[in-house]
């Protein structure tokens, strides 16, 4: 029953390009949210955006909300190797402000 | 500072048995929630607690599935007669506002 759904699946890059992955979900949201995880570990939350805001940044992470378009997009600028993880976008609204509802997951490959 | 820890990290359970899965909240937290993430999913929301009342038990998948936090603080998920499907990794988050932080989780395997 996840309502977010991330694009692409798996990516692969090489050190110092940058990253896109999307994430698209169903429902109104208060807010959205990223998420990463190293392999064996928790979550390491990110970054949130409000839904009435459309981009924000911290350090190389830029997020962008469409909500006409139900979508977000995360954008990780200048990769490094330290940043291949999955990624999980989550959104809360109607389904209730605590459950927070997460995305399938990006897995992304930082190659050296 | 401690963070959310989580016990043990790694636990096989014959199909059938009983498991008792442990979290520690940070301190202070007063919302604890439970999540349960399939291999090569995102997690899914199993419960929440705000202090020691359970306010959303809606994900818990069946009735084998009890969650509680007697004290307001840490937290205990049992799964009775366990099945193969119940093998995932088993995060807790705690949290005081919006952010939530989330323990290493439990790595669940049924044989």
């Amino acid at each position: 029953s996840q309502q977010g759904e991330e694009d692409p699946q798996a990516l692969s890059i090489q050190e110092g390009e940058n990253a896109t992955m999307n994430c698209s979900y169903k429902t109104s949201i208060n807010n959205l949210q990223w998420y990463r995880q190293n392999s064996g570990r928790g979550l390491v939350h990110l970054i949130l955006i409000r839904s009435n805001e459309r981009e924000k940044h911290s350090g190389r992470l830029r997020v962008t909300l469409d909500t006409s378009k139900k979508s977000s997009s995360l954008l990780i600028t200048a990769s490094r190797a330290a940043d291949t993880a999955s990624y999980f976008c989550a959104t809360d609204g109607s389904q209730g402000a605590q459950k927070l509802v997460f995305g399938q997951g990006t897995r992304l490959t930082i190659n050296p | 500072g401690a963070g959310v820890s989580q016990s043990p990290r790694y636990k096989v359970a014959k199909r059938g048995q009983d498991v008792a899965l442990r979290c520690d909240p940070i301190s202070g937290h007063v919302s604890l929630f439970w999540y349960q993430q399939a291999l090569g999913q995102g997690p899914e929301f199993l419960t929440y607690f705000q202090n020691e009342a359970q306010l959303d038990k809606s994900g818990l998948p069946s009735d084998r599935f009890f969650a509680e936090r007697p004290e307001g603080s840490v937290s205990t998920l049992k799964i009775q007669r366990t099945q193969q499907e119940d093998s995932a990794v088993y995060l807790c988050a705690s949290s005081l506002g919006r952010d939530r932080n989330f323990g290493p989780g439990t790595r669940l395997l049924v044989l």
